[in-house]
């Protein structure tokens, strides 16, 4: 079974840190871009981060850029995303997300989803 | 990068067909053919239901479909079913290697 499962969600005072995971099964973990995808209490989606099969590229939302981080490990097939400098506007479940087409293509659908992690920052 | 513009609610009877559109520029919907769906139920993960403007996921019913005219998606349903009742999201692969997802649509199934 393909499957998503993230860790790391918690409660952050504003300016802090976080690093989110995000464990992967079931399929070639090293041949799919994958990508963060957020939402904030009762709203909608949005995309943050999304970073390609070998890790080489990455690309962020003007939202986050210069304080989120995406990286992954193909050898432990875990996706990561490292929150600095927390503001409340970041509270949000964390969702990663599985782009559907191999290699070529890094965010134009995404076939496969976590349950999400809840990150809220507050003081 | 401005959301995409979706509807904030639509409706529609059991058995009606309903569209939801989706609005973007020239640099996202209307610049590429990367146009998904997803549909969310309450307190779960989104679903991919169309991908690439009009293909449809193995396991996704026939009755979901997606068009694309100029800088405008659409999201038809038809035979509306109870289970349909749902959040529903547009995104668009943009010409900045972004991703933009709409404002998303409540449907309700009357």
């Amino acid at each position: 079974e393909v499957q998503l499962v993230e860790s790391g969600g918690g409660l952050v005072q504003p300016g802090g840190s976080l690093r989110l995971s995000c464990a992967a099964s079931g399929f070639t973990f090293s041949n799919y871009a994958l990508s963060w995808v957020r939402q904030a209490p009762g709203k909608g989606l949005e995309w943050v981060s999304g970073v390609s099969d070998s890790g080489g590229l990455t690309f962020y939302a003007d939202s986050v850029k210069g304080r989120f981080t995406i990286s992954r490990d193909n050898s432990m097939n875990t996706l990561f995303l490292q929150l600095n400098g927390l503001r409340a506007e970041d509270t949000a479940v964390y969702y990663c997300a599985k782009e559907k087409v191999p290699t070529i293509r890094y965010m134009s659908a995404f076939d496969v989803w976590g349950q999400g992690t809840l990150v809220t920052v507050s003081s | 990068q401005s959301a995409l513009t979706q509807p904030a609610s639509v409706s529609g009877s059991p058995g009606q067909s309903i569209t939801i559109s989706c609005t973007g520029t020239s640099s996202d919907v209307g610049g590429f053919n990367f146009v998904s769906w997803y549909q969310q139920h309450s307190g779960k993960a989104p679903k991919f239901v169309i991908y690439d403007v009009n293909n449809r996921p193995s396991g996704v019913s026939n009755r979901f479909s997606g068009s694309k005219s100029g800088n405008t998606a659409s999201l038809t349903i038809s035979g509306l079913q109870a289970e349909d009742e749902a959040d529903y999201y547009c995104s668009s692969y943009t010409s900045s290697r972004t991703l933009v997802f709409g404002g998303g649509t409540k449907l309700t199934v009357l």
